[in-house]
Order: C-alpha cells, then structure tokens, then sequence
C-alpha cells in the first residue's frame, strides 16, 4: 500500500496565527489532495496538485493555500487561521492501484 | 446541488444481519468508490468501481451504471463493521480526479 502520513495529527491555534499542514508520501504519485471534513458535508476540495509546483483551488479555497516543492512534499497553509476553518483536514494521493486512492490519517485543527 | 446522495443517513442493525447501503449520482463518471471511516479515525478505501459488482470478504459492492445507482452489502454484520461509509464519483472527463462525496452513512451494529 501507498505511504502516506499527515503531521501535526491535532493542532490547537488561536485566531489570526498562520498554521502549516504537511502531507508527506512515499510513493511517487502525481496528484495529492486536500479536503476538509465538516459535520453535515462530505469532504470537501480545498487545493490540489498534479505535480512539482502545478497546484489548482478546489472547492473550498478560500483562506487556504498550497505548495508542493518535492513530489514527496504537499503543504496546505491557512494564512490567517479563524474558527470557521476549525475541521479535520485529510491529504489523498492518487495512485495506480486497486483501490485508486490513498487518504492521510487526518489532521484534527482547532481555531480558537 | 448534491451531486451524490447516500441513503440511509443512519443504520442501526443486529449482529448478523445483511446491511444494505446506497449510493445515488446525478453525473456521469468514471469510477466509483466505496469508502469507511471508523471514530476518530482515518479513511480507508474499501472499493473503486466502473461496472458491475466487486466482492471482498464480507462486503459486496454493486454498480448499475444506467440507473446511476450503486450499493454497498455486508453480510453477516459484526459490531466491528460500525462506522461511516462514504461514496464517491470520480467525474467522467475529469482528468485530474477530483472525488465529489456524499455525506456519509453511519452504521452502528449492535451484538
């Protein structure tokens, strides 16, 4: 299977602190996700890449920024961090196999 | 706009019994996929279907492409199997695989 791991596991920011979310896979996959998981929605798309420096918006951009520097490597910012942006944030990675994708373990953020 | 529609929202079963859940899309795709997610935890992908139906373990995953409907069985439930199923569409033309999820269905299976 695809190796994939999200850090930090659990933030805990205060409003208007700008906090870094990093996904990091060990598979050479080209296209890596991230989506937000809120109560009441299904995961939504924030940013996604399709290769070193090839990032687009999704969804649910706004507030949120991407960058990938390595293909190892997809970092989502959140600027200016604020209480609506409290959630669980996932990375996927698109793959070849069986199951086509790969999801991170999850990174629970609270904006406080 | 709820391009993806899961049904039931919530399931409550006996151990033992057969579970059915099901998934409704209003677009054309190129795959489908069935995924679970346990409290608390992460996502882990179960199926990725075009056409027809898939089996692994207990768990069977269906696809009438037509009728644009999917299902998700399991059979002989265990309490181990409670937990949030989500289906997903790949959109058909979308080259750069982007999933649109339903909002889930929360299964709790009791002993």
């Amino acid at each position: 299977d695809a190796g994939i791991t999200q850090s930090p596991r659990h933030k805990v920011t205060e409003t208007g602190t700008p906090v870094t979310l990093r996904c990091h896979q060990t598979e050479n996959h080209r296209y890596m996700y991230w989506y937000r998981q809120d109560p009441g929605h299904g995961l939504r798309l924030i940013h996604y890449s399709y290769g070193v420096k090839d990032t687009d918006k999704g969804e649910v951009s706004d507030g949120y920024s991407v960058s990938r520097s390595k293909t190892e490597d997809f970092l989502l910012t959140l600027e200016s961090a604020t209480s609506s942006q409290t959630s669980v944030y996932f990375c996927a990675i698109r793959g070849q196999g069986h199951y086509g994708y790969t999801f991170g373990s999850g990174t629970r953020l609270t904006v406080v | 706009k709820n391009e993806v529609e899961q049904s039931p929202q919530n399931l409550t079963a006996q151990e033992g019994e057969f579970i059915t859940i099901n998934c409704s899309y209003s677009v054309g795709i190129s795959a489908l996929h069935w995924l679970q997610q346990h409290p608390g935890g992460g996502i882990v992908s179960l199926f990725m279907l075009s056409s027809g139906k898939k089996k692994h373990g207990r768990l069977i995953a269906t696809i009438n492409i037509q009728e644009k409907h999917s299902s998700l069985h399991i059979t002989a439930s265990h309490p181990r199997d409670s937990a949030v199923y989500i289906c997903a569409v790949g959109l058909l033309g979308g080259s750069q695989g982007n999933l649109i999820f339903g909002k889930g269905t929360k299964l709790s299976v009791k002993p």
